[in-house]
């Protein structure tokens, strides 16, 4: 069984739509959770980290179940810059984290 | 720049060659991660460097990857006899400690022919 699961989507939404990722994890003794944005043929980069209480930094919110290991992001008014592969990322362990394989997402004007 | 700095960005070898690939990661990070990426696939984790010590290989695929940072910095991902299954873009990340967010490189992409 994979460590980190996620929606393979694709997702393709049009302008101003709200969309949601959904993601579950295996271990339960994971510790910190994130999801990373990576464009085409570019690195992934830190969106923001999952707190167990749910979080929000502007269009985006991301909320986390513990008990039925499951992590989500909500993307509010979508634009066209948010067009981009969607990783959810667990770190179980001292130093491992665990990527999914992503969510592809495209914005259409 | 201040980024992780990966070279070469583009390396085409043949099968059986031996490879290098290099990563210079943020100034003071003393955290530095290599992981491989497919197509379509997230990241997958091969070795993490705390220091000047490999603290988990445990992500290597077999012993014909080895991985150094022999002065705590720049560390080397080699790879010998290499297969056409090894193709993939390799990433390298920095982080100023363990806990800190990682910062990733833009990759080595590496063909094998």
């Amino acid at each position: 069984r994979k460590e980190v699961e996620q929606d393979p989507g694709p997702f393709n939404v049009p302008e101003g739509a709200t969309v949601a990722f959904n993601c579950t994890y295996s271990n339960s003794a994971s510790q910190s959770f994130f999801w990373y944005r990576q464009d085409c043929r570019k690195e992934p980069k830190l969106l923001m980290s999952v707190y167990s209480s749910g979080n929000e930094d502007g269009r985006f919110t991301a909320q986390l179940n513990r008990a039925s290991q499951y992590i989500s992001l909500l993307i509010r008014d979508s634009k066209l810059s948010d067009s981009a592969t969607y990783l959810c990322v667990v770190k179980t362990g001292a130093n491992n984290l665990f990527f999914g394989t992503g969510t592809r997402l495209t914005v259409i004007p | 720049g201040a980024g992780v700095s990966q070279t070469p960005s583009n390396k085409v070898t043949e099968k059986g060659k031996y490879v290098e690939l290099r990563c210079d990661p943020i100034s003071g990070h003393t955290a530095l991660y290599w992981y491989r990426q497919s197509l379509g696939q997230g990241p997958e984790f091969l070795i993490y460097f705390q220091g000047t010590g490999a603290a988990d290989d445990s992500g290597l695929p077999n012993d014909r990857f080895f991985a150094v940072r022999p002065e705590g910095s720049v560390s080397t991902l080699k790879i010998q006899r290499t297969e056409r299954g090894d193709s993939a873009v390799y990433l390298c990340a920095s982080s100023l400690t363990p806990d800190e967010k990682l910062f990733f490189g833009s990759g080595t992409q590496l063909s094998v022919l």
